[in-house]
């Protein structure tokens, strides 16, 4: 069956510190990867996402990705955090030409000022 | 502001209860969707529309019953549920299905809680 995993369920970090969540998915063939993010009390937001061309992408607020297809993997990066990026992060993978988004179970992210 | 509104956002019903849930999208797009998050479990997709039509039911119980009238409203019916139906309920929208690079966006989501 389909899945994405996040093997980090909670992570803490105090600011400034380097940011990498880990997002691995199932699928065969060509597909489409995301990032969002969920502040606390607010809706679910793209950070990022990846279909085609360069692996490297690059989203808002300073978050990057990469895609590693011989790895099946989108793992997300920021160099610095800071105390706003306290969140929860879900890694999202669609298989190319469909609609069925596969979610991972979150991340909370904890940054401590 | 999302584009993605839901109503209520918080709804307490006792199991024998009807009530609805709500959603409306600003951005012109021609699909939408539901989604079931509960805790420590990945969101599940419920049913999605395109152009009104229901192209997905993830094999949803049927005290849930969605309805689309127009690509901009969808609706959440819910009878007779469980306790463990309790969870937020996020509506999503996005310009159209199957096509690659396509987003979806979000509601803020309708908590559900049934007593």
């Amino acid at each position: 069956a389909q899945s994405v995993s996040q093997h980090n369920h909670h992570v803490i970090l105090s600011e400034a510190a380097s940011l990498e969540l880990g997002c691995n998915y199932s699928y065969g063939g060509t597909v489409n990867l995301f990032w969002y993010v969920q502040y606390p009390g607010q809706h679910l937001q793209l950070l990022l996402k990846y279909f085609s061309g360069d692996p490297l992408v690059k989203g808002i607020k300073g978050f990057e990705a990469e895609f590693i297809k011989s790895k099946f993997s989108f793992n997300l990066r920021k160099p610095s955090v800071q105390w706003s990026d306290t969140a929860e992060y879900f890694c999202a993978a669609v298989r190319s030409g469909t609609y069925k988004y596969i979610f991972g179970t979150g991340t909370r992210l904890k940054v401590l000022a | 502001e999302t584009g993605v509104t839901q109503t209520p956002r918080h709804l307490v019903m006792g199991m024998t209860n009807k009530k609805s849930l709500k959603c409306e999208q600003h951005l012109g797009h021609n699909a939408m969707y539901w989604y079931k998050q509960s805790a420590k479990k990945p969101l599940e997709l419920m049913f999605v529309y395109n152009f009104k039509e229901q192209t997905e039911n993830n094999s949803v119980p049927s005290r849930f019953s969605p309805e689309c009238p127009n690509s901009s409203h969808l609706f959440l019916h819910l009878h007779t549920l469980q306790p463990e139906d309790s969870a937020l309920y996020l509506c999503a929208s996005s310009h159209s299905i199957g096509q690659d690079g396509n987003t979806i966006y979000f509601g803020e989501g309708s908590w559900l809680t049934v007593v």
